[in-house]
């Protein structure tokens, strides 16, 4: 079946540091991805979206490039903030507005 | 305004009792979810309904039973609670229509059973 495949955390960085969280997925079909994030004891947010081919989302800093070729949706952020210490999940939906989430990876920032 | 809300917050029971999960959303939205969270943040679509119709139905315990009276609305129901039903469970809507359309979110009911 479709499934999705995050990087495994924790991570911890250094605030101004460069963040990078992998996310493939696999798909029959041509779903669209998302990123979601959670704060401590708060629900999901959307952080950024893709939904066809070479798209790039962006939101707040984060960046991701929808690439069909190795089927990818890696989150970036060139200077991470103690503030975005948080849980990130990758979503890609399939038909049916089928939402499917990675297992979310727990980013921690040291001042 | 609160877009997606549930009700409550917390929930904390005994095994064997029978509880629901009541979910509201104002954003007009056709289709609704109910997600589970386990204790690592892992997240498992349970149920989503478009229009009051049960579209994806997750092999979970059939003591579990969602209701959707209207599309405003679907309340999750548990019947018999065990241990293993300790959670935070989401409440989630999306505009229909497919690509591109996002979930909101609720902010999530912690259950627990003792």
């Amino acid at each position: 079946g479709d499934s999705v495949t995050q990087m495994e955390g924790p991570v911890t960085l250094s605030e101004e540091a460069f963040l990078t969280i992998n996310c493939t997925y696999t798909a029959t079909g041509y779903p669209s991805l998302f990123w979601y994030v959670q704060y401590p004891g708060e629900g999901l947010q959307l952080l950024l979206k893709a939904t066809k081919a070479d798209d790039k989302g962006s939101n707040k800093g984060f960046e991701a490039t929808y690439r069909k070729e190795t089927t990818s949706f890696h989150l970036e952020k060139g200077s991470v903030q103690v503030s975005d210490s948080a849980v990130y999940f990758c979503a890609p939906m399939y038909n049916n507005n089928d939402m499917r989430f990675g297992a979310g990876t727990r980013l921690t920032v040291k001042p | 305004d609160t877009a997606v809300s549930q009700t409550p917050k917390y929930l904390v029971t005994q095994m064997g009792n029978d509880k629901s999960i009541k979910c509201e959303q104002n954003l007009g939205h056709d289709t609704m979810y109910w997600y589970k969270q386990d204790s690592k943040k892992f997240l498992k679509i349970m149920f989503s309904y478009n229009n009051k119709e049960l579209i994806i139905n997750e092999t979970v315990p059939n003591r579990f039973s969602p209701k959707s009276p209207d599309k405003a609305h679907l309340n999750l129901h548990i019947n018999s609670l065990e241990l293993g039903d300790s959670a935070v469970y989401f409440c989630a809507s999306s505009q229909d229509g497919g690509r591109g359309s996002p979930l909101h979110f609720g902010n999530g009911t912690r259950l627990t059973v003792t």
